[in-house]
């Protein structure tokens, strides 16, 4: 089974901060998402990745597939990107996702 | 292209009662995943399908719990004989292909069950 662990579990900053949430795993994978949950919503998926590095507006995903290691990266940080956010991954030969526990973030104006 | 819809969004039952979930894949998806989400919990996987078939049901109770994937219609999760620790936030997700071929999944707003 793929253990997946996420840090900091819980990241309070000042809006136009730069973000960093990290995510490690421990079995090879075929790629891994990141997702993103606001308080009482629903999954949106934001990336899904297999290697290097995707962009999509303000948000910057990386992954190290020798290291096993993903970030997510926001730049300019808003208060409307406070949430969740949850890396996950699926268990080697099968089709679960293991999902870490979740990085709430929290931007003050 | 609707997405992925689940209803209803939010659900009470009483202990004891039946609870019923639908999921709709999006068009053109074959593979539907559930999930569900304890209060202040992650994600847990319960059950992975296809039309007509269950791939993987390891994350699912043994007891009250069943799923389908009917040739016609959508995806449901069936909970039978409720108990206060059922409540948590049921997830849809369904993708076109296997997830190991690199397509992504999509998932559906959830579902929030209450057992009173």
């Amino acid at each position: 089974k793929n253990e997946v662990e996420q840090s900091p579990q819980n990241l309070t900053a000042q809006e136009g901060e730069f973000i960093t949430i990290n995510c490690s795993y421990s079995v090879g994978i075929s790629a891994l998402h990141w997702l993103q949950q606001h308080p009482g919503g629903g999954i949106v998926s934001l990336f899904m990745l297999s290697s290097g590095k995707k962009k999509h507006g303000r948000l910057i995903a990386t992954i190290n597939i020798q290291e096993k290691h993903s970030s997510l990266h926001i730049t300019a940080s808003h208060p409307r990107d406070s949430a969740v956010y949850i890396c996950a991954v699926p268990n080697f030969g099968n089709e679960k996702l293991t999902f870490g526990t979740g990085t709430r973030l929290t931007i003050i104006p | 292209n609707a997405g992925v819809m689940q209803n209803p969004r939010h659900l009470v039952r009483r202990r004891g009662q039946e609870a019923r979930l639908r999921c709709s894949p999006m068009k053109g998806h074959s593979h539907v995943y559930w999930y569900r989400q304890l209060p202040e919990e992650g994600l847990k996987f319960m059950v992975y399908l296809q039309k007509e078939n269950i791939i993987d049901e390891s994350g699912m109770p043994k007891e009250r719990f069943s799923a389908e994937f009917p040739k016609e219609g959508p995806s449901i999760l069936r909970i039978q004989q409720v108990v206060r620790g059922d409540s948590a936030a049921y997830f849809c997700a369904s993708s076109p292909m296997s997830f190991r071929t690199g397509n992504g999944y999509t998932f559906g707003s959830g579902t929030r069950l209450t057992v009173v």
